[in-house]
Order: structure tokens, then C-alpha cells, then sequence
């Protein structure tokens, strides 16, 4: 069966610190990835999907990056917080049908 | 740019009650229609809807779509504490497969 890994469940990084967090999906192949971001109580909003190794589209112009280095492994990525980064990022994959999510990152940026 | 809009953005019943939960779309090359529900941390995948008309069911909740008029339902009759969430629904393209969330419909149920 198909599980997907994202961590770490906390983080709390000073402002212009930078920000790495990955995500990897076991149990399929060449699954279509995505970085969502979720202010509180609210909807998610897409930063990155990638449907291959090194494919990114980014959504939203921002302080925030996306790499696809392995078929199932995806990675959000800052060289300098914001106070705004603030907030709950989901990652999730997909393969054509319903989308799966990770637990979850909950990330303050003081 | 792809658009979901989901009404109301919140809502308060009590239990018992029936709910019906509102989602728009403007999706580019549009694929299907996908529900959420988001408790905690991450959503749990509720439909799929890819025809026109035809209703999903589970238990409580039911979900149609109406691809003519660009939207989609998702009702729950009887509704207990249980069903206070967050209702995210999401419009996939069949082009790249991207997921365009709406901002959610935050549900509380009260006894």
C-alpha cells in the first residue's frame, strides 16, 4: 500500500533562517506531487506541483522553492524566512485520482 | 487561472440538521471534482465526481456535480457533533493533474 512521509511535524525557524521540508511517497511510482500551504482555519492554497523528476510548476511568486531530486521524494525549500511563511504545509501526491496527504508541517517563523 | 469558490465560508447547525455545502469551479480542461473533509491535520479524501448527475453516497453525506453549470454539492443529512470540519473541495485538470483547492467551509455542528 501506498504511504507518504512528511516531516518534521514542527518547526520554528527565526526570520531569515533558511527552511527545508521534505516529503516522500513509498508504494507507487511517478506519482504527481504538490506543496500546499494553509493559513489557519482556511483552504489550501498550491505553491509547487511536479508530475515528474525535476518538473516543477510553481503557483504563487514567493520566498519559497520546490525540488523533485528522486521519483518520489519532494522538498520545499527557503534560503530566508519571512514572517509571512508562517503556516500548515500539506504535502500530498497522486496518481490521476484522489489526492493523499501528509501530516503536515506546521512552521512558525519568529 | 483556475478558480474553485466554496459558500459559505462558515456555518453553525445543530444537530440533526441538514447541510448543504456549495463548490464552484472554473478549471482549465476540467477533470474531475474532488471532497475533503479536514479534522486536525490532513484532509480525508470523501468524493470523486466525475459525471454530470450521478450521486455518490456514504453514509450521511452525498455529493453531485453539475458540469454544465460548474458546481458541486456535498449534503449531510442528520449531522452530528462528529461532522464539525473543515469541507474542502478541490477541481483537477486532466492536463497536469493539478489540484486547485477552494478556501474550505468550516462546519460546526453543536448539540
Amino acid at each position: 500500500s501506498q504511504t507518504i512521509h512528511q516531516w518534521p511535524a514542527t518547526l520554528v525557524q527565526p526570520v531569515g533562517s533558511p527552511l527545508s521540508l521534505e516529503c516522500t511517497v513509498e508504494g507507487t511510482s511517478n506519482p504527481n506531487l504538490y506543496w500546499y500551504r494553509q493559513a489557519a482555519g482556511r483552504g489550501l492554497q498550491l505553491l509547487f506541483y511536479s508530475v515528474g523528476i525535476g518538473q516543477i510548476s510553481s503557483e504563487v511568486p514567493q520566498n519559497l522553492s520546490a525540488s523533485r531530486p528522486q521519483d518520489r521524494q519532494f522538498i520545499l525549500s527557503s534560503k530566508k524566512l519571512l514572517l509571512s511563511d508562517s503556516g500548515f504545509y500539506l504535502c500530498a501526491w497522486s496518481a490521476n485520482t484522489e489526492a493523499f496527504f501528509g501530516q503536515g508541517t506546521r512552521l512558525t517563523v519568529v | 487561472e483556475d478558480k474553485v469558490v466554496q459558500s459559505p465560508l462558515s456555518l453553525v447547525v445543530h444537530e440533526g440538521d441538514t447541510v448543504t455545502l456549495n463548490c464552484s469551479y472554473e478549471v482549465t480542461n476540467f477533470r474531475s471534482l474532488l471532497w475533503y473533509k479536514q479534522e486536525k491535520k490532513a484532509p480525508t479524501f470523501l468524493f470523486m465526481l466525475t459525471s454530470s448527475g450521478i450521486e455518490k453516497k456514504s453514509g450521511r453525506l452525498s455529493s453531485i456535480l453539475d458540469k454544465k453549470e460548474l458546481f458541486s454539492i456535498l449534503n449531510i443529512t442528520a449531522t452530528q457533533t462528529g461532522d464539525s470540519a473543515i469541507y474542502l473541495c478541490a477541481g483537477r485538470t486532466g492536463a497536469n493533474s493539478k489540484l486547485t483547492f477552494g478556501k474550505g467551509i468550516t462546519l460546526s455542528v453543536r448539540p
